[in-house]
């Protein structure tokens, strides 16, 4: 069966300090994958996609960026992090439908 | 753009009793799926329901069921016997191909016992 991973689960951060989180698919390969951002007590903001690797679609501009080194490894990372970047991060990976992680809580201070 | 509009911030329902979520949204193409997630206090995210709109039959799954409208562009979620681990956010999901998936606000359900 398929799983993914994020970490860290939670992660506390200065203003202008770089970020990276990982998420990770097992079980099934060339999956499509998907960041999204949900802001406190909102709905889910599509950040980046990737159909493969090295490929990767940018929904929203902003001071985060994404990259995939694996077939199932995708990376949400940003130089210099932004009060307005704290957030609950999700990852997801899609057959018939989205396939979510289980989340990262980063508040930005 | 299509647009998910879920009009109920909250809701709230009697241990036992039935719940219908509404959802509408706004698209113009003829093929696409909607789905049903939940988001309890774990924050993890659940698909509860999916429906293709290809399809007129409306989706099932044990207590949960949607009433698909197309041409109205409405797709709520009915959870009939409600439990008090059905308490959570349910969000309303629309898609055309899974790499454009927009998601309402959400409807924050309380379950009383």
């Amino acid at each position: 069966s398929q799983t993914i991973h994020q970490w860290p689960a939670t992660l506390v951060q200065p203003v202008g300090s770089p970020l990276s989180l990982e998420c990770t698919v097992e079980g099934t390969s060339n999956p499509n994958l998907y960041w999204y951002r949900q802001a406190a007590g909102r709905g889910l903001q599509l950040l980046f996609y990737s159909v493969g690797i090295g490929q990767i679609s940018s929904e929203v501009p902003q001071n985060l960026s994404a990259s995939r080194p694996q077939d199932r490894q995708f990376i949400l990372s940003s130089k210099k992090l932004l009060l307005s970047d704290s957030g609950f991060y999700l990852c997801a990976w899609s057959g018939y439908e989205q396939f979510f992680g289980p989340g990262t809580r980063l508040t930005v201070l | 753009a299509q647009t998910v509009t879920q009009s109920q911030p909250e809701m709230s329902v009697q241990e036992a009793e039935t719940v219908t979520l509404s959802c509408t949204y706004d698209t113009s193409e003829s093929d696409y799926y909607l789905f049903w997630y939940k988001q309890p206090p774990s924050r993890q995210m659940i698909l509860v329901i999916r429906q293709e709109a290809y399809k007129q039959q409306n989706a099932t799954e044990n207590r949960f069921s949607v009433n698909f409208q197309k041409a109205a562009k409405s797709f709520s979620l009915k959870i009939s016997d409600s439990q008090l681990g059905d308490a959570a956010m349910y969000f309303c999901a629309y898609t055309v191909n899974n790499n454009d998936m927009r998601f309402g606000a959400g409807t924050r359900l309380t379950v009383k016992p």
